[in-house]
């Protein structure tokens, strides 16, 4: 079945700083990606989604300039969280639409991210 | 807009004894799937099923069945002869014509020994 990774699986930084996370599709080529957010205890928020080679489409509410999303290839897709603060600590997941098999995402594991 | 309500927010159960988990959806696609994920405590999304729009049939997975009724926009979930492994929440989610993916609130489903 597609595999969709994500690095790193957890990660703890300071308040300021910037945090890349990593989203690859191991077995299939995404044209489409996606980014979640999920709070504790909530449900999960799309963030952006995110086509090869295109500039990202960001949800109502989401700053652009602070979750920069780069999707260079068609198996790669990274968030950057800039100058992070803590109410940016979350549980971050991709997804993946197969190119074959549009109706279908495919989630990666998550990130949680902890910014103190 | 899409939307996806999932009414109950937390289910408590003892072993053994089924649950129904209800999901109701609000579309003007026409072509549209509906999803049932699984989410246990390591946070890894667990696909359960996928269900297009023009496929209305029942489905029955082992313990699991769901029941898909376009007339009333539910696609509930049963969980048949529960087990402490089932406890986790669980999201609804529609995806349509934007190819984005909306979740339902979720329902945390605890299965006591």
């Amino acid at each position: 079945g597609a595999v969709v990774s994500q690095h790193p699986s957890r990660v703890i930084c300071k308040s300021g700083t910037s945090v890349k996370i990593e989203c690859r599709s191991l077995d299939f080529q995404a044209t489409t990606m996606f980014w979640y957010r999920q709070f504790p205890k909530q449900s999960l928020m799309l963030m952006a989604t995110s086509n090869e080679g295109s500039k990202a489409t960001y949800e109502q509410g989401v700053e652009k300039d602070k979750f920069l999303i780069n999707h260079a290839s068609l198996t790669l897709s990274t968030l950057t969280v800039t100058s992070a603060h803590p109410e940016d600590s979350s549980f971050y997941i991709c997804s993946a639409k197969d190119r074959g098999r549009l109706e279908t995402q495919y989630f990666g594991p998550g990130t949680r991210l902890l910014v103190l | 807009a899409q939307k996806v309500t999932q009414a109950q927010t937390e289910i408590s159960v003892v072993e053994k004894e089924d649950v129904t988990l209800d999901c109701v959806y609000e579309t003007r696609d026409t072509t549209y799937y509906l999803f049932w994920y699984k989410q246990p405590p390591s946070g890894e999304l667990v696909f359960l099923i996928r269900r297009n729009s023009f496929d209305e049939q029942n489905e029955i997975s082992g313990r699991y069945s769901w029941n898909f009724q376009k007339s009333t926009s539910s696609f509930n979930f049963t969980i048949t002869a529960s087990q402490v492994v089932d406890s986790a929440v669980y999201f609804c989610a529609l995806s349509g014509g934007a190819n984005d993916m909306r979740f339902g609130a979720g329902t945390r489903l605890t299965v006591k020994p």
